[in-house]
């Protein structure tokens, strides 16, 4: 299976704090892919790393990529109340299509 | 552009009734995808057509049937919900290569209880 597995579950900072959460997978992939999803709508495409891509930057985003552990990291600077959603992972690879996990629940704090 | 559009947005229904989601996209994407969410849940996939014309079982398609009316619609069929159906369903589309996965993007969901 290509799914992603999101750790933590849940996390919980203060406003201006860094967020950071973790992907691992289990086949090899093409590229890495990580979504948003407020509470309630549907997920939105936050930030695409290929497989020849360590790290990547977008705004206040920052993704790394260690194939050799299979796993990735999504870094949200200054964190803002906006920013309280799911995200999730999904490994993108020989699959016609995406698999989900159960997402990292992410609460900003006022 | 509207991007990816559903309908309904919410629905209730009694077990044993039929009913279709509909969907729709504006990007000239080949390739649309159903899913659902249960709470506390990632999304699991229905089904897929990655071109018009083609449809294929994602991972959950017992009690689902689709169509790829065209290259804009793909729709979701319930030929007689049951209440574990009850999820919300999302469709989403992808546009560029086969085989070389960009981004998904996704309509606003439709919420689907089965009473």
């Amino acid at each position: 299976s290509q799914q992603g597995e999101e750790d933590p579950q849940a996390l919980s900072i203060q406003e201006g704090e860094n967020a950071t959460m973790n992907c691992s997978y289990k086949t090899s992939i093409n590229n890495l892919q990580w979504y948003r999803q407020n509470s309630g709508r549907g997920l939105v495409h936050l930030i695409l790393i290929r497989s020849n891509e360590r790290e990547k930057h977008s705004g206040r985003l920052r993704v790394t990529l260690d194939t050799s552990k299979k796993s990735s990291s999504l870094l949200i600077t200054a964190s803002r109340a906006a920013d309280t959603a799911s995200y999730f992972c999904a490994p993108s690879g020989s699959a016609r299509q995406l698999t989900f996990g159960s997402g990292t629940q992410l609460t900003v704090l006022p | 552009n509207a991007g990816v559009t559903q309908t309904p947005k919410f629905q209730v229904l009694k077990t044993g009734q039929s009913m279709t989601l509909q969907c729709a996209q504006d990007m000239n994407h080949n390739s649309m995808y159903w899913y659902r969410q249960d709470p506390g849940m990632g999304l699991r996939l229905i089904y897929y057509s990655a071109s018009e014309g083609t449809t294929d079982k994602g991972e959950v398609p017992n009690g689902y049937n689709v169509s790829r009316l065209n290259k804009r619609e793909f729709s979701l069929r319930l030929e007689s919900a049951a209440p574990s159906q009850t999820s919300v369903y999302f469709c989403a589309s992808r546009g560029g290569l086969a085989g070389v996965f960009n981004e998904q993007f996704f309509g606003p969901g439709t919420r689907l209880t089965v009473l």
